[in-house]
């Protein structure tokens, strides 16, 4: 099974802040990689597809960068709508979530 | 547009089998490339995946809960059902469906997710 490390599990930023979080694979996934958003309550939306691609609609400063084992999720300027938790995923073996990432505003 | 709904029992008993049907609506389950999952959430903890079916039948499902899990299509009805057998305690969740596009791995529409917790 391929394991999917997120960090970090939650972090406190200020709005306005650059916020970056990490997933690491087990294994090399090449871009089979996609970043989810999840305020409580709701079902997962879809952020980021292949590693890198911004979903039609999403605001562009959402950004996602890497390939096989390491993968890079930006939020270039935070805003309040954006508290929520993340997550990785990959597909390149079956489906792996990572373990989320719950953003707070500081 | 593209949705979803998951149906089926909000409270199960150990031991007895969940069966969950997501219904969908703005695309075909006869699409080359199309699939639907099922991916499950336990309350304040992260997501797993379930199972896949895609358009041509075929079936993929999580290692650690193969033996227990069925997924299966009605093109017609546009339902795609997922069963779950010797429920647990550890299985209460909030299941939810999503549909996979063709081309990607990704999920890009998600059912509101369904509640089910087991208990005696």
């Amino acid at each position: 099974d391929i394991q999917m490390t997120q960090s970090p599990s939650s972090l406190s930023a200020s709005v306005g802040d650059r916020v970056t979080i990490t997933c690491q694979a087990s294994q090399d996934i090449s871009n089979y990689l996609n970043w989810y958003q999840q305020k409580p309550g709701k079902a997962p939306k879809l952020l980021i597809y292949d590693a890198s691609n911004l979903e039609t609609g999403v605001p562009s400063r959402f950004s996602g960068s890497g390939s096989g084992t390491d993968f890079t999720f930006t939020i270039s300027s935070l805003q309040p709508e954006d508290i929520a938790t993340y997550y990785c995923q990959q597909y390149d073996n079956f489906y792996t979530f990572g373990q989320g990432t719950k953003l707070e505003i500081k | 547009q593209i949705t979803l709904k998951e149906s089926g029992p909000t409270l199960v008993k150990p031991t007895q089998t969940l069966t969950l049907t997501c219904t969908f609506s703005g695309f075909s389950l006869s699409t080359s490339g199309v699939g639907v999952g099922w991916i499950r959430q336990p309350p304040g903890k992260a997501l797993e995946w379930l199972a896949l079916i895609y358009w041509n039948d075929d079936k993929r499902y999580s290692p650690s809960l193969k033996s227990r899990l069925t997924i299966t299509k009605d093109t017609s009805k546009n339902q795609v059902v997922l069963t779950m057998t010797n429920m647990d305690p550890v299985d209460t969740a909030t299941y939810y469906c999503a549909h996979r596009p063709a081309g990607t791995g990704a999920l890009d529409y998600w059912g509101q997710g369904t509640l089910v917790t087991v208990s005696s």
